[in-house]
């Protein structure tokens, strides 16, 4: 069955530092996401991707944040500068349609630990 | 306000029993998508169940059923015969329609145990 694959599974980095996270969306898949999960908390959107282009991103998704889907298959995030509260859970997840019945299909999340 | 409101941060059930978890929601907009995610204790967010704003029936699948009641803005999942893989986190969430956008609202989860 097709899936979402994010790499690393757990990437540790030092504050101020960079971090690009790695997602595989499913293949024939045109709508992509992240999302973030802080310990214990719910999950959060942060941005959607359509066509080359951010779609759609909410207020936690600042200049630190970037998307970028570099060829045919990979979509990142890159966080520039990383902070303390950036520590969380990131899931990636892709559809194949934008509808309101979509099913989003997610990522098994890329646990960062910012220290 | 919150979108979605899930009150019960953790739930016990017995084997092979039905448990109800709940999921209110708000919104505005007359077209909404609601969803019921599982995440085991391994991460990733399993789809279960979706429920249309329009829809006449409650949806179900397989033990999943989801008691939408639209007045009391509540879309509660229902899991019958409990099994020890069903213990997880059971996150609701909602999509609007109004403004096109695609992205998912959460609520904060609810932890189910499954006792054998």
């Amino acid at each position: 069955e097709p899936e979402v694959t994010q790499t690393p599974s757990h990437q540790v980095t030092q504050m101020g530092q960079e971090v690009i996270l790695r997602c595989v969306p499913i293949s024939n898949h045109l709508y992509f996401y992240w999302y973030r999960q802080i310990l214990g908390q719910k999950v959060e959107f942060l941005v959607s991707f359509y066509n080359n282009e951010i779609s759609e991103k909410s207020e936690i998704f600042d200049d630190q944040f970037s998307v970028e889907r570099p060829d045919g298959s990979n979509f990142t995030l890159k966080i520039r500068s990383t902070k303390l509260e950036d520590s969380a859970m990131y899931f990636c997840a892709s559809s194949d349609q934008a509808g309101l019945n979509t099913e989003a299909f997610f990522g098994q999340g890329t646990r960062l630990t910012v220290v | 306000a919150q979108k979605i409101t899930q009150t019960q941060p953790g739930m016990f059930v017995q084997e092979k029993e039905a448990v109800t978890l709940d999921c209110t929601y708000d919104t505005s907009d007359p077209s909404y998508g609601l969803f019921w995610y599982k995440q085991p204790s391994s991460g990733e967010m399993i789809f279960l169940i979706y429920q249309g704003s329009y829809d006449q029936q409650n949806a179900t699948e397989g033990r999943y059923s989801l008691n939408f009641q639209k007045a009391r803005k509540s879309a509660n999942l229902v899991i019958s015969a409990s099994q020890l893989g069903d213990s997880a986190m059971y996150f609701c969430a909602m999509r609007e329609g109004w403004t096109g956008a695609n992205n998912l609202f959460f609520g904060t989860g609810t932890r189910l145990t499954v006792i054998p």
